[in-house]
């Protein structure tokens, strides 16, 4: 039962580096999110999906790009990594609305680092 | 926009004892959820307590439970009984009832002294 998987767990880059931050999960939810965990500040949300080939910006979305073309699977996209960029960085999926289930299930988290 | 405040960036509390978190939140909803999640050292977000904004009664899960006060949009979180386990940063998040989005609190971050 894997739920919620993120890959890679560790990644350091260097200013202006590119890579892509995959989410998949296998409890065929329909909404997937994107969060960065910063010190002090909680969990904010960059962008999210509420379908396959759907996807909304969120609290802080610049510097990201998101995909998701399969139901399954939510990917982060970073062009031109900044050190900013350093955070930890967290998946979400969640069942459609219906007033019952309302958790979101989370992934272990990327930590990534940008030099 | 919704916000969410936990005012405490850490709590102490000597194991067995109680320890209370505080969340306030800003809404203008009348319909929406409140969750309190757990984030122990190997990072996992896990899910302690869900209260729905419409039930007055408080949500209680074992040695957890909340104090809703709607009108004072404030969600507390009681820990009794407190162990060794229960060390973690703790976060409170808002969700619309008829939104899809989580909006977290800052974290408070408990110890737990033996």
């Amino acid at each position: 039962n894997a739920g919620v998987t993120q890959t890679p767990k560790f990644r350091v880059l260097k200013t202006g580096q590119s890579m892509t931050l995959l989410c998949a999960q296998d409890m065929n939810h329909e909404y997937m999110y994107w969060y960065r965990q910063d010190p002090g500040m909680g969990l904010r949300l960059i962008h999210y999906s509420v379908g396959e080939g759907t996807t909304a910006k969120g609290e802080v979305p610049d510097g990201y790009n998101v995909s998701r073309l399969k139901k399954q699977n939510f990917l982060l996209g970073l062009e031109s990594a900044a050190p900013s960029q350093t955070s930890v960085y967290f998946c979400a999926s969640g069942p459609s609305l219906d007033g019952l289930n309302t958790e979101a299930f989370f992934g272990q988290g990327t930590r990534l680092t940008v030099v | 926009a919704q916000t969410v405040t936990q005012s405490q960036p850490e709590m102490s509390v000597q194991e067995a004892e109680t320890v209370t978190l505080s969340c306030t939140y800003d809404t203008s909803e009348s319909d929406y959820y409140l969750f309190w999640y757990k984030q122990p050292p190997s990072r996992q977000m896990i899910l302690v307590i869900r209260q729905e904004a419409y039930k007055q009664q408080n949500a209680t899960e074992n040695r957890f439970s909340v104090n809703f006060q709607k009108a004072a949009k404030s969600f507390s979180l009681k820990i009794s009984d407190s162990q060794l386990g229960d060390a973690a940063m703790y976060f409170c998040a808002y969700r619309q009832a008829a939104g899809n989005k989580l909006t977290f609190g800052g974290g408070t971050r408990v110890l737990v002294k033996p």
